[in-house]
Order: structure tokens, then sequence, then C-alpha cells
């Protein structure tokens, strides 16, 4: 299984951009990268998912580089509602029985 | 139709009692996922199941959690002879196959006294 690094925390200003890198150094050729969201009590929420280089939706956009090892999830003009953990998430893309493992996840909070 | 839903909300117990946490999945998912919570900590995962069957139990903390799954609907995580330190907030997730994108549950709040 890939194991993820993320940091624990960052802080940012409403309006800014927030880039929040994780890190995957053993990711397997059959592996998505995947980005949750998770306000306090609440169960996390799906943001955007990826393979290989860019993938952006109305939330978010997911850089991925070449070699896989890391990929960025970033949140355009963040609001105070933005303020949550951010968990990155790689799994492996088999038929066979598997698990998907959940880091410790990034805090973001947004100040005004 | 409706999310994962999951229940109770919230359960008090008693150290030494078990308790049962019961989880519905969108209707139509195959893969059933349990996860648990500590406070201010990441997801621990403990198990999933592929339909009614869970090939991989080895995120079970120990011999005193067990879960189950029938009509590849409905799952129960039980929590025999409760320990303070399973005091968590308990998530259930599914996905339409494994590996999917994963939707969760509001959790159920487990507090051991």
């Amino acid at each position: 299984l890939a194991k993820t690094t993320q940091p624990i925390s960052m802080d940012s200003y409403e309006g800014q951009e927030v880039n929040i890198t994780c890190s995957h150094n053993n990711i397997a050729t059959n592996d998505y990268i995947t980005w949750y969201q998770q306000f306090p009590s609440q169960g996390p929420r799906f943001i955007i998912q990826g393979y290989k280089t860019k993938v952006t939706n109305e939330v978010a956009s997911l850089f991925i580089p070449a070699d896989r090892k890391s990929s960025t999830l970033s949140l355009p003009r963040v609001s105070l509602s933005d303020t949550a953990v951010y968990y990155c998430l790689v799994g492996v893309l088999t038929d066979s029985w598997g698990k998907l493992q959940f880091g410790a996840g990034t805090q973001v909070v947004v100040t005004p | 139709g409706a999310g994962v839903s999951q229940s109770p909300s919230n359960k008090v117990t008693e150290k030494g009692k078990d308790v049962e946490l019961r989880c519905d999945p969108i209707s139509g998912h195959t893969a059933l996922y349990w996860y648990r919570q500590r406070l201010g900590q990441g997801l621990e995962f403990l198990i999933y199941f592929q339909g009614n069957s869970a090939p991989d139990k080895s995120g079970l903390p120990s011999d005193r959690f067990s879960a189950e799954r029938t009509g590849e609907s409905v799952s129960t995580l039980t929590i025999q002879r409760t320990q303070q330190e399973d005091s968590a907030v308990y998530l259930c997730a599914s996905s339409l196959v494994q590996q999917e994108t994963q939707y969760f549950g509001p959790g159920t709040r487990l507090l051991v006294l």
C-alpha cells in the first residue's frame, strides 16, 4: 500500500490560493490519487481524483507530476467555509482485494 | 436515493457493555467500509466488505471488534466488552464498486464511560 505524507496544518487568508502537497513515493502503477475534505463532526467528502497530469473541477485542481510520487491539491480563492481537514488518499485500482488508507490529513484554517 | 445513513448518531455506554453500530449504504453500492476516528486524529481503517464478504479484517483493533453485512446492504459493527479507548466516531462509507469514490455517512459518536 502506498503511504502518504501531508503537512499537518496550513493557514491561509480569504481569497488566497491554498496548495497542499501530498507525498506518495511508493505509489503503484494502478493507483489513483483521491482527495477528501472533512468538516468538523461530519464524514469526509470527495473533492477530486486523478491519475496523472492535471485534473480540474468546480471545487479544486489536482496536479500530478510525471513521476506521480507526489500530488498537489489546489484550492483557488479560499473562503472561511474551506476551513477543514483535507485527506490525500492513494488507492490500488485492481480487481483484487485491497483497501484504501487515509493519512493524518492537513488541517487548513482560513481566516478573514 | 438517500446517502449513507448510520445509527445511532450518538451512543453512550458503560465500560464492559456490548454495542452495535449500524450502517445503511447507498442502494446498489457493493463496497462498504468502516473507519474509526478518534478526537483530533485522522481516519483509521477498520474493515471493508465486497458484497457480503470481508476479505481483509486486519484493520480491526482487537477480537472484541466484529462486523457483518447481509443482503449486500446493511452492515453492523459490533464492539464487545467496550473499553474507554473505544470512544471515537465510527464512520461508514460505501462505493459503487471497490476503489471507486467513497460516500461517507455522518458517523456514530461512541462514548464509553
